[in-house]
């Protein structure tokens, strides 16, 4: 079974740009949670989509949105990119019950210069 | 807000030793308590989780037990391996995929 992949592996962007990360979960899993890794803030949920739906969100501004198809493949965008957002972006995947192991992908690392 | 409190590493270890590492809690509610690993230039596995007040928690010779008065989830193991160096994280959750993390204890193992 393969595992959750996530694309590009690395990102160089400049500040006011705009930024596009994918993630595709385990096969038959439903729930995509975002979360961002930073040195000084650690590990920060972003949000979790189900069933294309957003259920949950973290508390990070606006300029952090992401979306859910029908396949569950999830895409998390930045618009308006700052210093401040260079971090590494994971996402896991579950069966999205309660309590349910997440299964994290290798993650994205993004600098903005 | 809930919170997650764990100790500063990094740990280094010699081969065989006994681990440690403290985590304690902040939580309204009655959360669900994780311990997550991550090796290097990986994402983060989960090593074991505790849902209700006096469980505990296993796996790979590592364990934790939920200990509601002291609000505290610490993870032990009673003989590590150079491959136990990692990021490890403890995490909580009130039922839903929004962990809150602490961050993190550094590893580090010798032969």
């Amino acid at each position: 079974k393969a595992g959750v992949t996530q694309t590009p592996r690395y990102l160089i962007k400049t500040r006011g740009q705009q930024v596009t990360l994918s993630c595709s979960p385990i096969s038959g899993h439903r729930s995509v949670s975002w979360y961002q890794q930073t040195p000084g803030q650690g590990l920060q949920f972003l949000f979790e989509y189900f069933s294309e739906t957003q259920r949950n969100k973290g508390n990070f501004p606006g300029r952090f949105s992401g979306r859910q198809f029908s396949n569950s493949r999830s895409e998390m965008n930045v618009s308006t990119l700052e210093l401040g957002d260079s971090a590494l972006y994971l996402c896991a995947s579950s069966s999205g019950g309660l309590n349910e192991k997440l299964f994290f992908g290798s993650g994205t690392q993004l600098s903005v210069l | 807000g809930n919170s997650v409190t764990q100790m500063e590493g990094p740990v280094t270890l010699s081969e065989e030793a006994f681990l440690t590492i403290n985590c304690t809690y902040t939580a309204t509610g009655y959360p669900s308590l994780f311990w997550y690993v991550q090796y290097p230039g990986e994402g983060l596995q989960l090593l074991l989780k505790a849902t209700k007040a006096d469980d505990k928690g296993s796996n790979k010779g590592f364990e934790a037990t939920y200990r509601k008065e002291t609000t505290s989830f610490h993870l032990e193991k009673g003989s590590v391996q150079v491959s136990d160096s990692a990021v490890y994280f403890c995490a909580l959750s009130e039922g839903g995929t929004a962990l809150i993390f602490g961050k993190g204890t550094t590893l580090s193992v010798s032969s």
